[in-house]
This record gives structure tokens, sequence and C-alpha cells, in this order.
């Protein structure tokens, strides 16, 4: 099973910075990794897919990158909406599909 | 407009069975991926399970194998996860998603929510 670590858990960030999400894959998944955003009592949304593909109607602002076993979520610039919990998750070699455990970006 | 609905999430008691379904609109249903994954109380996701575009292939998590099966109807646009033999730790919302081709994600339903306690 390949286990996904998302670090930090939670990341506080003010409103127009820029924040950097990591996760990590235990083995190698080559660049098949998707990114989600989920606000509370909301289902989640997909946001990346193969690493770097912006999904329909994602912002610009929202990039990902990495290859093998990191990978990264950047966001340039936060809005208000972006406040919710970020998942990665991979889909190169399963079963399972497997989910990072999360992070949270909260207003600092 | 891709829509998925779910429905059939309740109040169970430990070892009872419960059947979910998932009403698909807007796409092709019967070319896609479908998936059900989980979400505890407080929780982060949980993949359950994944049945291909044809229906022919199936695949769990050890949590749910051999307590779980995952369908589809074509016919009726529908997905289902038979559940059996519920567990409190089963307790979470249930989600449907459909594959964006390859198994990511691209549309959710709103969740159900299933309970098991007595």
């Amino acid at each position: 099973e390949i286990v996904m670590t998302q670090s930090p858990a939670t990341l506080s960030v003010s409103p127009g910075e820029g924040a950097t999400l990591s996760c990590r894959a235990s083995h190698s998944v080559s660049s098949d990794v998707a990114w989600y955003q989920q606000k509370p009592g909301q289902a989640p949304r997909l946001l990346i897919y193969g690493t770097s593909t912006r999904a329909t109607g994602i912002p610009a602002r929202f990039s990902g990158s990495g290859s093998g076993t990191e990978f990264t979520l950047t966001i340039s610039s936060l809005q208000s909406e972006d406040f919710a919990v970020y998942y990665c998750q991979q889909y190169h070699n399963w079963p399972p599909l497997t989910f990072g455990g999360g992070t949270k970006v909260e207003i600092k | 407009e891709v829509q998925l609905v779910e429905s059939g999430g309740g109040l169970v008691q430990p070892g009872g069975s419960l059947r979910l379904s998932c009403a698909a609109s807007g796409f092709t249903f019967k070319a896609y991926g479908l998936i059900w994954v989980r979400q505890a109380p407080g929780k982060g996701l949980e993949w359950l399970s994944t049945i291909s575009f044809s229906g022919s292939s199936t695949y769990y998590a050890d949590s749910v194998k051999g307590r779980f099966t995952i369908s589809k109807d074509n016919s009726k646009n529908t997905l289902f996860l038979q559940m059996s033999s519920l567990r409190v730790q089963d307790t979470a919302v249930y989600y449907c998603a459909k594959s964006g081709g390859r198994y990511f994600f691209d549309s959710w339903g709103q969740g159900t929510l299933v309970t098991v306690s007595s």
C-alpha cells in the first residue's frame, strides 16, 4: 500500500499571502497525484490531477508540482474562499487508492 | 452538468445492513468508473470501493472486503453500495464519486450519513 503523508497538518496564513502544501508518497507514484479541496459540510472538490493539471474552473492561483514521491500544492495568494482542508491522493498503484491525511489552511 | 445524488443513509444497529444508492446524471454513466469514499466524523477521506465502467471489475479496501458490495445499474444510471455486518466504526458520511478518466475523481455527490449505533 502506498502511504501519502501531508504536511503540515495545519497552516495559518493571512489573506493575500501564499501557501505551500506538501505531500509525500511512501513509494514512487510517477505523476499520478490529485489534490482536492474540502470545506466544512461539503464534498471534496477536485483541484489538480496528474500532479499539475488544473481541473475545470479552478483558478490559476492553484498550482501543483512534483514527481516520484514529493508533491506540492501552491496557492499563490489566498482568497477568503480558499480556507479549507486539502487532500492529496495517489492513483498510480492501487488498490488501495490512498489519500493523505489532509492539511487545514486556516486564517492567521 | 454532472450530478451525483446519494441516498439510503440512516441509523442502523451494529450487525445490520444498509444499501446506499447514488443516482447519476449529466454524463455517460456506462463510460466511467465510480467509487465510494467515506469520511468518519472529524477525520480524513477513506477509499472504500471502485467499480469499473463496465461493472466487470470491482475492488475493495481491506476494511470492508467481504462486508460491502459495490454494483451499478447502467440502465438506471445508479451506483449502489450494499453494506452488511455494520460496525460502530463504519459510522461516516459516504460519498460516491465519478472518475475523471483515470482514477482521480472529478465529480462528487453531497454525501449520505450512516450512523451505526445501538
